[in-house]
């Protein structure tokens, strides 16, 4: 079955660069929701999308934005970086059922 | 504020004995609960979950208690194999098509052959 696409699997930036992280979501999932995982820590929620809309936003910095696309996959973009941006990104996705599926994950790696 | 907390934060058993892991939430809107399993550098792979109704849920070697009145979920693993050694994160939500996943901290299991 096909599950939640993220890419790229591994992404290196400098600081002060721009990143963007894509997120396919299981066909028929309308909903996105990405979390950052730093070293050592739980899955923190940074925002959600239901239906194209921003449905939900966590501890997500002024410096990211994000959007869910026409096609319901959707893009976090992430601009001045800086090193504490180094993480595991996750993207997961629902299509009004209550379990959430992940995908791989993204290492964002900034140096 | 950690709505959903796992007190314990590593857990070893032997193979072939019971793990149980333990979860405690705050929210008392919350009444679906999933839990999920982790490697390191990959996606939280979905394992069990448990509606509200419902106050146990067996799929395998894996079941899912609830206590609702406690607000308090477990997960046993019976009998434990070395392939489970992985971090367990318990997360919570509120039913609905955009309501977020709220993750616990995580309890890494190592299964000792």
């Amino acid at each position: 079955a096909a599950g939640v696409i993220q890419s790229p699997r591994h992404l290196i930036k400098e600081k002060r660069e721009t990143a963007t992280l894509k997120c396919y979501p299981i066909p028929r999932h309308d909903t996105v929701y990405w979390y950052q995982q730093g070293p050592g820590q739980d899955p923190q929620f940074l925002i959600s999308f239901y239906e194209k809309m921003q449905s939900d936003k966590g501890s997500i910095p002024d410096r990211f934005s994000a959007q869910q696309f026409s096609d319901y996959h959707s893009e976090l973009n992430m601009s001045s970086l800086e090193l504490g941006d180094s993480a595991l990104y996750f993207c997961a996705t629902t299509g009004g059922n209550t379990e959430a599926f992940f995908g791989q994950g993204t290492r964002l790696t900034v140096v | 504020d950690q709505q959903v907390k796992q007190n314990s934060p590593s857990l070893s058993v032997q193979e072939g004995r019971i793990s149980i892991l333990n979860c405690d939430y705050t929210n008392s809107m919350f009444d679906y609960f999933l839990w999920y399993k982790k490697y390191p550098a990959e996606g939280p792979t979905f394992l069990i979950s448990i509606s509200s109704i419902k106050d146990k849920n067996e799929d395998g070697r894996f079941t899912v208690f609830l206590n609702k009145s406690a607000k308090h979920l477990s997960l046993h693993i019976v009998p434990s194999q070395p392939g489970d050694s992985a971090v367990y994160f318990c997360a919570a939500r509120v039913s609905g098509g955009y309501q977020k996943v709220t993750f616990g901290t995580g309890t890494k299991l190592q299964v000792i052959p």
